[in-house]
């Protein structure tokens, strides 16, 4: 199987702060990389697929880039409504794997 | 907008089968080139990715579950369904199930499911 790894497992921020997510893979998985964002109780929420795609729908804000291992997801100005928890999730290869989470709280 | 409802028992005792259903809505579950996937999340944990189940039938399922899974879809009720036996303790969790095209772009409301006698 694939391991992703997510770096920090959490991160303490301010509103207007830059925010950056790192997702390293095990392996080269191309670009077969997705962003997720998840609140307590609520399903996740697709926010960038294949590395570097903003899902419709989600704020310019969001960004992501990366191919082969390394991976980061970047929020330019964070909102009241993003503190949440982020995962990666790498489709190149079967099982799916996801990173271990990223829980972004207030500072 | 295509929306999915997972449906089933939230109590399965220990070595029984744990039976969901993934209701579509909205959409044909037959259209378009999707799989339609099935993921948990324990308690406090991270998300799993358990298998899933092309339009026409072919499956990939998670190695750690292999031996315990089934997928299935019924196009004439548009749904998919989950079949996990012999389960323990270990998986209580919330189920949720997706579609999936260029990653998981829609998801249930997840379901909680607990073993336990």
């Amino acid at each position: 199987d694939i391991q992703m790894t997510q770096s920090p497992s959490s991160l303490s921020a301010s509103v207007g702060d830059r925010v950056t997510i790192t997702c390293r893979a095990s392996q080269s998985i191309s670009s077969y990389l997705n962003w997720y964002q998840q609140k307590p109780g609520k399903a996740p929420k697709l926010l960038i697929y294949a590395a570097s795609s903003l899902q419709s729908g989600v704020p310019s804000r969001f960004s992501g880039s990366g191919s082969g291992t390394d991976f980061t997801l970047t929020i330019s100005s964070l909102q009241p409504e993003d503190f949440a928890t982020y995962y990666c999730q790498q489709s190149y290869s079967t099982p799916s794997t996801f990173g271990q989470g990223t829980r972004l709280e207030i500072k | 907008q295509v929306q999915l409802q997972e449906s089933g028992p939230g109590l399965v005792k220990p070595s029984q089968t744990l039976s969901l259903t993934c209701t579509v809505s909205g959409g044909s579950i037959s259209s378009g080139s999707y799989y339609w996937s099935w993921i948990r999340q324990p308690a406090g944990k991270g998300l799993e990715w358990i298998g899933r189940i092309y339009t026409s039938g072919s499956t990939n399922y998670n190695p750690s579950l292999k031996s315990r899974v089934t997928i299935s879809v019924d196009t004439s009720k548009n749904q998919f369904s989950l079949k996990l036996s012999s389960v323990t303790a270990a998986d209580t969790a919330v189920y949720y199930c997706a579609r999936d095209s260029a990653g998981m772009d829609v998801w249930g409301q997840g379901t909680t499911v607990t073993v336990s006698s």
